[in-house]
């Protein structure tokens, strides 16, 4: 059973285009996320959201939205791809107790690696 | 931006056990000190995670110094597959404004060899 899911693998497209991204996560856990990692293989959140609430926005583009269904789905639509755009895109999850603190451990999805031409 | 500092290479040995140092001078006493890997094409796989004391599990052991300044992640018996990124990270806990935010450094690239 995969914990962290993603689709597509693998995403060629055009500048311009739109295009999105789906995670799902049967974990169970109340958080997700989205990361970045470029050509230079850095990894850099992008989005969090806790119970379908965004959390941590970190500055992308507003060409980037993301979108939680509820609480086991968090897709990420981009409009207007531009050559930069293309990366390989991590989804993960966590369990995060609110009013506590306390460590939590994330876990990835397999990636999607997006091309832009 | 990352506040560990980490070798950018190592190699070991396969059978061997492979130490891999991190720095996290300004960590805050309410930091945690987290190690992910990343196996080449894959998503980054959790390790182990600490706060004070030493940790094991089944796949590594995390010596924290009394300072925490510092922390080394060690492989006991290093496998061909276990070649990949290591990334050391220091992150407050869940509740606090960070709310669950890795950041990951640039990361040590292990090489096991035969």
């Amino acid at each position: 059973d995969t914990a962290v899911s993603q689709t597509p693998k693998y995403l060629v497209t055009q500048m311009g285009n739109d295009k999105s991204i789906k995670c799902e996560q049967n974990l169970g856990h109340d958080t997700m996320y989205w990361y970045k990692q470029d050509s230079k293989k850095f990894l850099k959140i992008m989005f969090s959201y806790n119970n379908k609430e965004l959390i941590i926005n970190e500055t992308v583009p507003n060409r980037f939205s993301p979108k939680s269904p509820d609480k086991a789905h968090l897709n990420l639509h981009i409009n207007s791809l531009e050559l930069g755009d293309s990366a390989v895109y991590f989804c993960a999850s966590s369990q995060i107790f609110p009013g506590t603190s306390g460590p939590d451990t994330q876990y990835f999805g397999p990636g999607t690696r997006l091309t832009v031409l | 931006d990352a506040k560990t500092t980490q070798p950018p290479s190592m190699d070991c040995a396969e059978g061997r056990a492979a130490n891999l140092p991190c720095n996290h001078s300004t960590i805050s006493g309410n930091e945690y000190v987290y190690w992910y890997r990343q196996i080449h094409s894959q998503g980054p796989q959790y390790i182990i995670h600490g706060l004070k004391n030493n940790e094991t599990n089944e796949m590594a052991s995390l010596i924290i110094t009394e300072d925490r300044k510092s922390s080394t992640l060690i492989l006991p018996h290093a496998t061909l597959r276990d070649t990949a990124v290591y990334y050391c990270i220091d992150k407050a806990n869940a509740g606090g404004t960070s709310y669950g935010k890795l950041t990951f450094g640039q990361g040590t690239i292990l090489t096991v060899h035969p």
